[in-house]
């Protein structure tokens, strides 16, 4: 079954710290995307970034970028240089991409608060 | 193109009453998807459908009940709202790809 663990329940650091925040996973699907969003204190839901499984570079966007690491099944997310405008819940999420038949979901972790201080 | 669409934003509702939560997308997606977010908690799958004509149940449907008649529209009925459905819900569409989720801005459901 699909699920989503993101381990850090709040996160705080100070502005200009690099911030790693943690996502493990569970499929049985060798084909599968993970997800990064963003949920800043206005609620909306932001997407930040998607990888699927078999990308074989993990990437760099700005001040963020992500580690894949399949073999033990997690998807962190770094944000460099933090911001006070990156304090928000971060979430971490998947998809399968055959196992579910196309009837796939997105499943997504419980969240992960970041504060970023001044 | 205004993507997907939910209304109304807020709603307080009492004890014992029903209502409609709307969610209408543009995109001519055949997916689509209600969650809900309880405070402080992640998004937890309630019902999707995978095209007009056809549900099924997510991780936390009871209380809740869903139609889809047109490709656009995926409403979500409260039939005897309780203080347990308080929560924000959003509703989400995707296209044939696999990762192309789209999500609405969410409604904020108070129950007292």
């Amino acid at each position: 079954a699909q699920k989503v663990t993101q381990a850090q329940t709040e996160i705080s650091v100070v502005e200009k710290e690099d911030v790693t925040l943690d996502c493990v996973y569970e499929t049985r699907d060798t084909t599968y995307y993970l997800f990064w969003y963003k949920q800043p204190p206005s609620g909306e839901l932001v997407f930040l970034i998607r990888r699927n499984s078999f990308d074989e570079q993990n990437e760099i966007s700005g001040r963020y970028s992500w580690n894949f690491q399949e073999s033990t099944s997690s998807f962190n997310f770094t944000i460099t240089a933090s911001q006070v405008v990156d304090s928000a819940v971060y979430f971490c999420a998947l998809s399968e991409a055959f196992i579910s038949g196309g009837y796939n979901k997105l499943i997504f972790g419980a969240g992960t608060r970041l504060a970023v201080h001044p | 193109n205004a993507g997907v669409t939910q209304t109304p934003k807020f709603r307080i509702l009492k004890i014992g009453q029903s209502m409609t939560l709307q969610c209408t997308q543009d995109m001519n997606h055949n997916y689509m998807y209600w969650y809900r977010q309880d405070p402080g908690m992640g998004l937890k799958l309630i019902y999707y459908s995978v095209g007009a004509g056809i549900t099924d149940k997510g991780e936390v449907p009871n209380g809740y009940n869903v139609s889809r008649s047109t490709t656009e529209d995926f409403p979500l009925r409260l039939e005897l709202a309780a203080p347990s459905q308080t929560s924000v819900y959003f509703c989400a569409s995707r296209s044939g790809l696999v990762y192309g989720y789209t999500f609405g801005s969410g409604t904020r459901l108070t129950v007292v």
